[in-house]
């Protein structure tokens, strides 16, 4: 079964600092990897996604990820914090199975502070 | 254009009472799923439409919990004898296809609350 941690549960960062969410996944196969944010009273939003190819992947709002099979990692990363980052960020990775269509398995969040 | 909505947006209910969730997906949009977020937890999956069928309910908890999308648009999620343990933010998702890659819209979520 597919599952995803994300080791840390809080991170607080200072404006302008760079940032990284860690993300782990275990998948039987090259697995379909997303990064989502979640805003207090928002829905969840996609920042970006892994399929093939190129193994760095460039987001939206200035966020990347590097997808590193060995590590089983799919870690997430911003240069420069703003302070409308402060919010959850959820990796979950997606079934490859048509018949399941695109089930998402999410790991438990990373919740980021940003100080000013 | 409009987005995946989810109505009500909160509700509160005792325990034992039934309950429906509504789900209006994007237009067009052939895929749609149910998930289930518990306070400090990422989304769990509840069950999968693939037009009218449900193609995939793995996920739902017990039989308590069913749902519908009878004209392959709107879903309702219906739980039975709802129970305190079911309190939680059920989050719908549509998307447009079935493939690995398609990107699923989220709605903004019904918040139960089981008193």
């Amino acid at each position: 079964a597919q599952s995803v941690t994300q080791p840390d549960i809080h991170i607080t960062v200072s404006e302008g600092a760079s940032l990284e969410l860690r993300c782990n996944y275990s998948y039987g196969a090259t697995p379909y990897l997303f990064w989502y944010v979640q805003s207090p009273g928002q829905g969840l939003q996609l920042l970006l996604k892994y399929f093939s190819g190129d193994t760095l992947v460039q987001g939206i709002k200035g966020f990347e990820a590097e997808f590193k099979r060995s590590q089983s990692s799919f870690n997430l990363r911003k240069p420069s914090v703003h302070w409308s980052d402060a919010a959850e960020y959820f990796c979950a990775v997606g079934s490859m199975i048509k018949a399941a269509g695109n089930k998402l398995t999410f790991g438990g969040g990373t919740r980021v502070l940003v100080k000013p | 254009g409009a987005g995946v909505s989810q109505t009500p947006s909160n509700k509160v209910t005792e325990k034992g009472k039934y309950v429906e969730l509504r789900c209006d997906p994007i237009s067009g949009h052939t895929a749609l799923y149910w998930y289930r977020q518990s306070l400090g937890q990422g989304p769990e999956f509840l069950i999968y439409f693939q037009g009218t069928g449900a193609a995939d309910d793995s996920g739902l908890p017990n039989d308590r919990f069913f749902a519908v999308r009878p004209e392959g648009s709107v879903s309702t999620l219906k739980i039975q004898r709802t129970e305190r343990g079911d309190s939680a933010v059920y989050l719908c998702a549509s998307s447009r296809g079935t493939g690995g890659d398609g990107e699923q819209y989220f709605g903004p979520g019904t918040r139960l609350t089981v008193t």
